[in-house]
């Protein structure tokens, strides 16, 4: 029962590393989303991948890159992390891009940046 | 543009008091869908219930109840005597029709007081 898992769960970096975020889901879900949390801000989209090989740029993309590795994982990569990006990361996954069915999340990934 | 609004940033309540959280959406789809999220102290995104454009009825369960009203654009959520176990952020999502993303308002904090 993994449902969506993302790897890890803390980090921290010193402005200017890079980094990647995994996500993982076993559901076998064609869509794949990316999301951030803020305090005050609700969940803000990153980026996302309605199906294995397309990816697009959701509401706060600039300083991230995403790929679609397969149809199982997504990836969330900070090439050069700045304390703006200090933040609650969740990754979601759905059966379709166009279902109305509900987004299942993983745990989420606390990363801060120093 | 879809968008979702919760105008309650935080709400605190004596334990046992019933509790109404307001979300407000926007959207030009005639089909859209509404979802309530609950995010505990400990951090997961638990889904609470989804309700389509064309299905006005209210909901309830258990302690919770929802109302959807589209002559005033809102779904809101109401705990009947509410429990400590209850504190928790609520987020209130809007899914437009076809591949648009999941939109989620800011949240509201709600805080039960034994």
């Amino acid at each position: 029962n993994a449902g969506v898992t993302q790897t890890p769960k803390f980090q921290v970096l010193k402005t200017g590393q890079s980094m990647t975020l995994q996500c993982a889901q076993d559901m076998n879900h064609n869509s794949m989303y990316w999301y951030r949390q803020d305090p005050g801000m609700g969940l803000r989209l990153i980026y996302y991948s309605a199906s294995e090989g397309t990816t697009d740029k959701g509401e706060v993309p600039n300083g991230y890159n995403v790929s679609r590795l397969n149809k199982r994982e997504f990836s969330l990569r900070l090439e050069s992390a700045a304390p703006s990006q200090t933040s609650v990361y969740f990754c979601a996954s759905i059966w379709s891009a166009d279902s109305n069915q509900p987004q299942h999340f993983g745990d989420g990934t606390r990363l801060s940046i120093l | 543009a879809q968008k979702v609004t919760q105008a309650q940033t935080e709400i605190s309540v004596v334990e046992k008091e019933d509790v109404t959280l307001d979300c407000v959406y926007e959207t030009r789809d005639t089909t859209y869908y509404l979802f309530w999220y609950k995010q505990p102290p400990s951090g997961e995104l638990v889904f609470l219930i989804r309700r389509n454009s064309f299905d006005e009825q209210n909901e309830i369960s258990g302690r919770y109840s929802w109302n959807f009203q589209k002559s005033t654009s809102s779904f809101n959520f109401t705990i009947t005597a509410s429990q400590v176990v209850d504190s928790a952020v609520y987020f209130c999502a809007l899914k437009g029709s076809g591949n648009t993303p999941l939109v989620f308002g800011k949240g509201t904090r709600l805080s039960v007081i034994a």
